[in-house]
């Protein structure tokens, strides 16, 4: 299996600009995960889907974020208008209720710069 | 609120030693425990899970953890500078819920 895939892996842009990150999760995993990570906070789950249904959006930080998932291989997560203060990596996770550890597998994660 | 607190470090050894990694939580409720990696620029990968209170032994590393005092901890024996990286202690409560996990402590391992 390739893994967890997302793209894109590096994203520059202005602030006020809208920003699609896309996350495609191991194929059978029945979790996704959307996490962001930064040297003051750490690793912070956002939201989280459960067979394509979103089940907890509190971490979400503002209204100006939205994930979807609209299958069970695709997810996005948008930002929309990003400020300097979205830049993070972001990272996507996918695991399966039915697997030994419940292992969260990690994709590369995308490195989101806001100027 | 539900805690996870690691000193951040880093921690430095010298190759061949043992490196001891420590971590709390808060949630008394927590059920499963996990101590992810994370290589600089790189995402966090699983190395060590943990369900009861006492030792878990898989190579080079040992798990511990004592449910009474909200304690994890991982050891890494003879030490080396591939170890270098952070290290994430992750706590989930009961059932399948969330991770949460601690800001990482980081690990040299000098030659």
């Amino acid at each position: 299996d390739a893994g967890v895939i997302q793209s894109p892996r590096h994203e520059v842009t202005e602030m006020g600009q809208e920003v699609t990150l896309r996350c495609k999760p191991i194929s059978g995993h029945d979790y996704l995960f959307w996490y962001r990570q930064t040297m003051m906070r750490g690793l912070e789950l956002l939201i989280y889907f459960n067979n394509n249904v979103p089940i907890d959006d509190s971490g979400m930080p503002e209204d100006r974020f939205s994930a979807k998932m609209p299958n069970a291989s695709f997810s996005t997560l948008k930002i929309q208008p990003s400020e300097p203060r979205d830049s993070a990596v972001y990272f996507c996770a996918s695991s399966s209720r039915w697997s030994r550890q419940e292992t969260q597998y990690f994709g590369p994660g995308t490195r989101l710069l806001v100027l | 609120q539900k805690e996870v607190e690691q000193n951040s470090g880093p921690l430095s050894v010298p190759e061949g030693a043992i490196a001891s990694l420590n971590c709390t939580y808060s949630d008394r409720g927590s059920q499963s425990f996990f101590w992810y990696r994370q290589y600089s620029g790189k995402s966090p990968e699983l190395i060590m899970s943990i369900y009861s209170n006492g030792d878990k032994e898989d190579g080079r590393f040992t798990a511990q953890l004592n449910k009474a005092s909200q304690y994890v901890s991982l050891l890494i024996r003879d030490s080396q500078p591939s170890d270098s990286a952070t290290y994430l202690c992750a706590v989930r409560g009961s059932g399948y819920s969330t991770l949460t996990f601690g800001k990482g402590t980081m690990l040299l391992v000098s030659p």
